[in-house]
């Protein structure tokens, strides 16, 4: 069974870099499919911000494309999620997931982690 | 930037019957863009429950059912049950490898 956990700092302060790393178990991260990030703001919905393909090639959602950057850890089964320049409204929930290559399910999540942006 | 569109909220009374779907701001939804279905209770990760348009992931109660209505997607709970009282949420693959969420619909069963 996959596990997924995501780990990292829980405040930021605005203007800097939020960092966070997947841990993935039960799966070699280099075998294949995507591996995502995806966002929750408190009390809204889910946004998709990008994915790295066990090949090493990324896909950023456009509006976050210009801040966001990903890397896979193949040996350690870890993969990560860069935000620069962040500001309040990148307080949210961030989870890490699985999407599969042909039919696109997201089909194991993370806990999910809060990121707070400080002022 | 194309926008998926979904219902803010729906109600159905237990052991009724609620479609609920997903539309593009621009352009009709096809088999195309893979369309899946994700639950979402309160305080957990999103859970899959449908893929490909009709596909169900492993677990999945029959009562959940995929398909593609007119332009948008849909999903379709019959005899809807209390514990499927939560958010519900489409995403389309796009072009450029990218999925996109909709907005999110409410289930309410009462």
């Amino acid at each position: 069974q996959v596990q997924m956990q995501e780990s990292g700092p829980g405040v930021v302060k605005a203007s800097e870099t939020l960092s966070l790393t997947c841990s993935v178990s039960g799966y070699a991260i280099n075998f294949g499919h995507h591996w995502g990030w995806i966002r929750q703001p408190p009390g809204k919905g889910l946004e998709w911000i990008g994915s790295i393909h066990h090949t090493g090639i990324t896909y950023y959602n456009p509006s976050l494309k210009r801040r966001v950057s990903m890397s896979m850890d193949t040996p350690r089964d870890q993969f990560s999620l860069k935000l620069t320049s962040v500001v309040a409204a990148d307080t949210a929930i961030y989870y890490c997931a699985r999407r599969g290559a042909g039919n696109k399910l997201i089909d194991f999540w993370g806990q999910g982690i809060l990121v707070t942006v400080s002022s | 930037q194309t926008v998926v569109t979904q219902e803010p909220s729906f109600s159905v009374a237990p052991g009724g019957a609620v479609t609920l779907t997903c539309g593009l701001s621009s352009g009709s939804v096809s088999i195309n863009y893979y369309p899946s279905w994700y639950q979402q209770t309160p305080g957990q990760a999103p859970r899959a429950l449908i893929y490909s348009t009709n596909s169900r992931s492993s677990g999945v109660p029959d009562r959940f059912s995929g398909s593609i209505l007119g332009n948008k997607a849909a999903l379709t709970i019959t005899g809807a049950q209390p514990e499927d009282e939560a958010d519900y949420y489409c995403v389309l693959y796009m072009a450029g490898g990218i999925s996109v969420f909709g907005g999110g619909t409410k289930l309410t069963v009462l």
